[in-house]
Parts: C-alpha cells; sequence; structure tokens
C-alpha cells in the first residue's frame, strides 16, 4: 500500500537558517503530494502541494519539489523564522483511493532566535 | 466563513466508559474524513464519508470503533468501552468533494485522555 516517510525530528535551528525536511513515498499510482504544517494548539493546514512529475509547490517561503525518479518531495526554506516553528507532515493523495491522505510521521521544527 | 468545528475539545473517560466526538463540517463540503494522531506517531485515517455513506471502513481499529454522519453533514465518532490505547487526538477533516485537487480542511481535534 501507499506510504509516506519523512525524517524523524525534532529539528533544531538558528533563525535565518537553511531548513531541509527530507520526505520519501510509495504508492502504486500516481499520486498528488502535500505538506501540512501544524503550528502549536492548532489544526493542521495545507502548506503546499504539486499535483504531477517535477511540479514545484511553493508557499510563505517554503518549497517542494514533486521529483518521481526519486519519489521524494523534501520540504526547504531558505531561512526559517520562529513563527515557522510547528510539526510538519508530508503526505500523499492517491486518485484510486479518493482523495484520502496518507502521512507521514511529521517532523517537529524549532527554531531558535 | 466558518471552519470544521469539532467538540469537545478536550474528553478525559475512565477505562471502559463510551464516548461520542462530533464533527460540524464546512457548509457544502460532501467529504469527511476522520484520523486519529497518536503520541509519537503520525496521523492514522479511520474513515471516511462521501455524503452519508462510509466505504471503506478497514481503518477502524477494532469493532469497538463506530462512525455516522447525517443529513450529509455532521458526524459523531463513537468508542466504545474504552482502553488506554484509545488516548490520542482525534482529527476530523471535510473537503468539497472527493477530487484530489479539493483540499482537505481540517478541525483542531479532538484530545481524548483515557484514564
Amino acid at each position: 500500500g501507499d506510504s509516506v516517510t519523512q525524517m524523524e525530528g525534532p529539528v533544531t535551528l538558528s533563525e535565518e537558517a537553511f531548513l531541509t525536511i527530507n520526505c520519501t513515498y510509495t504508492a502504486t499510482g500516481y499520486p498528488s503530494l502535500f505538506w501540512y504544517v501544524q503550528y502549536p494548539g492548532e489544526g493542521l493546514q495545507l502548506l503546499l502541494k504539486a499535483t504531477k512529475a517535477d511540479d514545484k509547490g511553493s508557499n510563505k517561503g517554503f518549497e517542494a519539489t514533486y521529483r518521481k525518479e526519486t519519489t521524494s518531495f523534501h520540504l526547504e526554506k531558505g531561512s526559517v523564522q520562529v513563527s515557522d516553528s510547528a510539526v510538519y507532515f508530508c503526505a500523499l493523495s492517491d486518485r484510486y483511493a479518493g482523495n484520502m491522505l496518507t502521512f507521514g510521521g511529521g517532523t517537529r521544527l524549532m527554531v531558535k532566535p | 466563513g466558518a471552519g470544521v468545528s469539532q467538540s469537545p475539545s478536550n474528553k478525559v473517560t475512565e477505562k471502559g466508559k463510551d464516548v461520542e466526538l462530533r464533527c460540524d463540517p464546512i457548509s457544502g463540503h460532501t467529504a469527511l474524513y476522520w484520523y486519529r494522531q497518536s503520541l509519537g506517531q503520525g496521523l492514522e485515517f479511520l474513515i471516511y464519508f462521501q455524503g452519508n455513506s462510509a466505504p471503506d471502513k478497514s481503518g477502524l481499529p477494532s469493532d469497538r470503533f463506530s462512525a455516522e454522519r447525517t443529513g450529509g453533514s455532521v458526524s459523531t465518532l463513537t468508542i466504545q468501552r474504552t482502553q488506554q490505547e484509545d488516548s490520542a487526538v482525534y482529527l476530523c477533516a471535510s473537503s468539497l468533494n472527493r477530487q484530489e485537487n479539493s483540499p482537505l480542511h481540517f478541525g483542531n481535534g479532538t484530545r481524548l485522555t483515557v484514564t
């Protein structure tokens, strides 16, 4: 079945550092890929998505490129802020599974001033 | 507009008791999903509804779990004879339809603690 694997946290960075959170997936079909973010005390929010190979999703300075050849969707940001501290979830949606999201385990990011 | 609303936000119950968790989706959203987020683990899919129908119940952890949706709107997740391993945050999400480009909107969850 479909699965998503992302790097374990916590990831601790200083403000303005470069961020990479790795995500790889296994899917039988041609999934859409997502990054969701959960800020402290809040619900999950969609951060960005990509629906086909080589698409780049971007939002709030975060980017991720759908790499079919490496089955990856790594999240990057050039300069993190304290307000980016949250838990980040990589997920996929297989069109053959009716928009059901399969999530990775989540990666907690802590940004220190 | 109003987002997905879940109640209660926190629930503490004794082992063996039944609990009901409620989800009010965004108005007009036909698809509704339940997930469970356990401490130190990712999000586990439980069940989804298209309208009032739940085509796939295989994600429910045991027969103590059940869910229903009425009027294509409110959904209730019921856990009977709760066990300590049921302690988790239960998340509800809705989307306009089941198409993959229809984003899921999540509620803030219900934190269930079984003592």
